[in-house]
C-alpha cells in the first residue's frame, strides 16, 4: 500500500520562501511528483524527482531522498498567485499510476 | 488540441439514479485515468486505461462503478444506483506513454447526490 503525508495547511508571506514537506511509505516507488491545484481548478504538473537530489525549475525546486522516504517542494519569491494546494504523489513500480497525498493548502499573505 | 475535456461539468441527481460521465483525453495520449476528489483531499485513483484496455482498477471501487474506453479515445465512467457518499469531483486525466507521471487533468465533473 501507499501512505503519503503532507501538512494540511501552511501560511507564508509574499516575497518569502516556503518549504512544503512530503513523507511517504510505499510498497513500490518509481518517482515522486508535485502538482499545484488552485481552488476550483484541476491539478497541474509542477515537477518530479526520480533520483535523489534537487531539481530546480524557476522559482520552484523539488528535493528527494529515497532512503528517507522524503521530499520537499521549495517555493521562492512567493507571489499571491502561489496560494493553492500542493499535492505530492508517488508513482508505482510499474510506472502505471500516481497515488496522491492529501495536499497542503498554502496561503500567501501580503 | 485544447486539452482534456469532461462532460457534464456538474450533475445533480437523486439517490438511486444512474449517472454517466464522459472524458475526451488529449488526442495523442494513450493513457487515461479516472480519479475522484472530495473537498480538502487529494485525488483518489479509480482506474486507468492503456488504449482501450482497462489495466488497473482500485479495490475501493465498488461494483456500481464501471468505466469503458471502447475505441481507445474517449472514456465513460458510469455509476449505478448512486449513493450520497458518491458525491465528489470526478477527474479524468491523460498522459503519454513516455511521461506517465505527468498527468493532464480535465476540469472535472462534479456530482451531487441528493
Amino acid at each position: 500500500g501507499q501512505n503519503i503525508d503532507q501538512p494540511t495547511e501552511m501560511t507564508a508571506t509574499e516575497g518569502a520562501i516556503v518549504q512544503i514537506n512530503c513523507t511517504y511509505q510505499t510498497s513500490g516507488f518509481n518517482g515522486l511528483f508535485w502538482y499545484q491545484q488552485h481552488a476550483g481548478e484541476a491539478p497541474t504538473f509542477l515537477s518530479y524527482n526520480v533520483l535523489d537530489g534537487l531539481e530546480e525549475k524557476g522559482r520552484f525546486s523539488s528535493f528527494l531522498s529515497r532512503s528517507k522516504g522524503y521530499s520537499y517542494l521549495l517555493l521562492k519569491e512567493l507571489q499571491m498567485k502561489d496560494s493553492a494546494s500542493y499535492l505530492c504523489a508517488v508513482r508505482d513500480n510499474a510506472g502505471n499510476m500516481l497515488t496522491f497525498g492529501g495536499g497542503t493548502r498554502l496561503m500567501v499573505k501580503p | 488540441d485544447t486539452g482534456v475535456s469532461q462532460d457534464p461539468r456538474h450533475k445533480i441527481t437523486k439517490r438511486g439514479q444512474n449517472v454517466t460521465f464522459r472524458c475526451d483525453p488529449i488526442s495523442e495520449h494513450n493513457r487515461l485515468y479516472w480519479y475522484r476528489q472530495t473537498l480538502g483531499q487529494g485525488p483518489e485513483f479509480l482506474t486507468y486505461f492503456q488504449n482501450e484496455a482497462q489495466l488497473e482498477k482500485s479495490r475501493l471501487l465498488s461494483d456500481r462503478f464501471s468505466a469503458e474506453r471502447p475505441k481507445g479515445s474517449f472514456s465513460t465512467l458510469e455509476i449505478q444506483r448512486t449513493e450520497q457518499g458518491d458525491s465528489a469531483m470526478y477527474l479524468c486525466a491523460s498522459s503519454s506513454e513516455r511521461r506517465t507521471g505527468e498527468l493532464f487533468f480535465g476540469e472535472g465533473s462534479r456530482l451531487t447526490v441528493l
